[in-house]
């Protein structure tokens, strides 16, 4: 399969700990994107990426979000002091021009 | 006001009926338009995409889009219970892409 995958598809986690996510983007790919949903809501864009350059950050994105693609592949999200309003899916999506294919998501939980 | 608004539903049909989705939008700079169907605890699936005015076809959809009014639509002719799903709207002038929050539609056999 060489869409878009992401790891782990699940996550539990406690109040204050920090997570990591990963997204692999399909290979040729050069835009990488990450994106929050919430349920009864679309995804809202976290930031974006084009080859290892994060070229856009939301304004509404907490200074504990944190998202790299260090060698313009792969991608990491990192949440730090998670709080229960992180609780979401997180999704990663990849594109060439802008029609973007996203993977299944990591589902978040925070108890 | 949102970027994007897009009349949540539920909608539902029989099987066979036209379905016809919308969302509006503020940004006139908005330049390319999207529609994306999303099954339940998976990821958006990209459906059809279209750049400025006018009107696109693929099979049973079409997607319009009329800028001067700031209003896309997704039609779905003969529908299926395969298309009960989500389908969200999403726009860009670029780098950032705004979703509606999706319209959710059940086909009933």
């Amino acid at each position: 399969d060489t869409g878009v995958s992401q790891d782990p598809r699940h996550k539990i986690t406690k109040r204050g700990q920090n997570v990591t996510f990963r997204c692999d983007p399909i290979s040729e790919h050069n835009r990488l994107y990450w994106y929050r949903q919430t349920l009864g809501q679309g995804p809202e864009f976290l930031t974006y990426f084009q080859n290892e350059a994060q070229l856009e950050k939301s304004r509404l994105l907490s200074d504990r979000f944190s998202a790299e693609r260090p060698k313009g592949s792969f991608s990491t999200l990192e949440i730090q002091r998670t709080e229960q309003g992180d609780s979401a899916m997180y999704l990663c999506a990849s594109s060439v021009g802008y029609e973007q294919y996203f993977g299944p998501g990591t589902r978040l939980t925070v108890t | 006001q949102k970027e994007v608004e897009q009349d949540p539903g539920p909608l539902s049909v029989p099987e066979g009926a036209i379905v016809s989705l919308n969302c509006t939008y503020s940004n006139s700079a908005f330049q390319y338009f999207m529609w994306y169907r999303q099954y339940s605890r998976k990821g958006p699936e990209l459906l059809m995409y279209t750049y400025s005015s006018g009107n696109k076809e693929d099979g049973r959809f079409t997607a319009q889009v009329d800028k001067s009014s700031k209003y896309i639509s997704l039609f779905i002719r003969d529908s299926q219970p395969s298309d009960s799903a989500t389908y969200l709207c999403a726009m860009t002038t670029g780098n950032q892409f705004y979703f509606g929050t999706g319209t959710s539609l059940t086909v009933i056999p």
